[in-house]
């Protein structure tokens, strides 16, 4: 395993267009976070799976923003009618956890950088 | 809910000088903590982690103790090196099983 992968790498768009992104994550991890990070600060959470369902969505997720995970394998996330302030870096990790189990450590991909102009 | 602050960058420091790059959290309760690094054009790895009060994370040189009396997570290391340069990042997260919150990281340069 290759660890977890982001296409694409760099996304430039204008704004009021639609972008999607994809994640694969560690094939045996059952649970994918998207974060977004923006210049000179920390990731901040979006929402997190846990295999096909969507268990936690932050407020930071607006109703432009949906993300799926179909199969409880890759997942993707969609950013409708794009703004400016949409442009940060979008981070996949993945992890093996559950209710009952400690989560292991959470490994992250190199992200996808949004320009919108 | 919990959160983390850590110390403003940027620091600078000379090879084999010591480091220490603050952490403080709040929270209901006792979150795992973690020390998370980015190097230039990489993705953020994990460096170390504490799920306990008084437990010690340590990796590479870096230590880190979970120190409940002061709701903090010190990240430190005796001697940096050059290839140390890179942004830190301290995290919580409730045992581990909840989405991690991020400090806003310190950009750490080591000079010859």
């Amino acid at each position: 395993d290759t660890g977890v992968s982001q296409d694409p790498r760099h996304k430039i768009t204008k704004r009021g267009q639609n972008v999607t992104f994809r994640c694969d994550p560690i094939s045996e991890h059952n649970r994918l976070y998207w974060y977004r990070q923006t210049l000179g600060q920390g990731p901040e959470f979006l929402t997190y799976f846990q295999n096909e369902a969507q268990l936690e969505k932050s407020r930071l997720l607006s109703d432009r923003f949906s993300a799926e995970r179909p199969k409880g394998s890759f997942s993707t996330l969609e950013i409708q009618r794009t703004e400016q302030g949409d442009s940060a870096m979008y981070l996949c990790a993945s992890s093996f956890g559950g209710a009952s189990l400690t989560n292991t450590e959470a490994f992250f991909g190199q992200g996808t950088r949004l320009t919108v102009v | 809910g919990n959160s983390v602050t850590q110390m403003e960058g940027p620091v600078t420091l000379s090879e084999e000088a010591f480091l220490t790059i603050n952490c403080t959290y709040t929270a209901t309760g006792y979150p795992s903590l973690f020390w998370y690094v980015q190097y230039p054009g990489e993705g953020l790895q994990l460096l170390l982690k504490a799920t306990k009060a008084d437990d010690k994370g340590s990796n590479k040189g870096f230590e880190a103790t979970y120190r409940k009396e002061t709701t903090s997570f010190h990240l430190e290391k005796g001697s940096v090196q050059v290839s140390d340069s890179a942004v830190y990042f301290c995290a919580s997260s409730y045992s581990g099983n909840t989405p991690l919150v991020f400090g806003k990281g310190t950009r750490l340069s080591v000079i010859a």
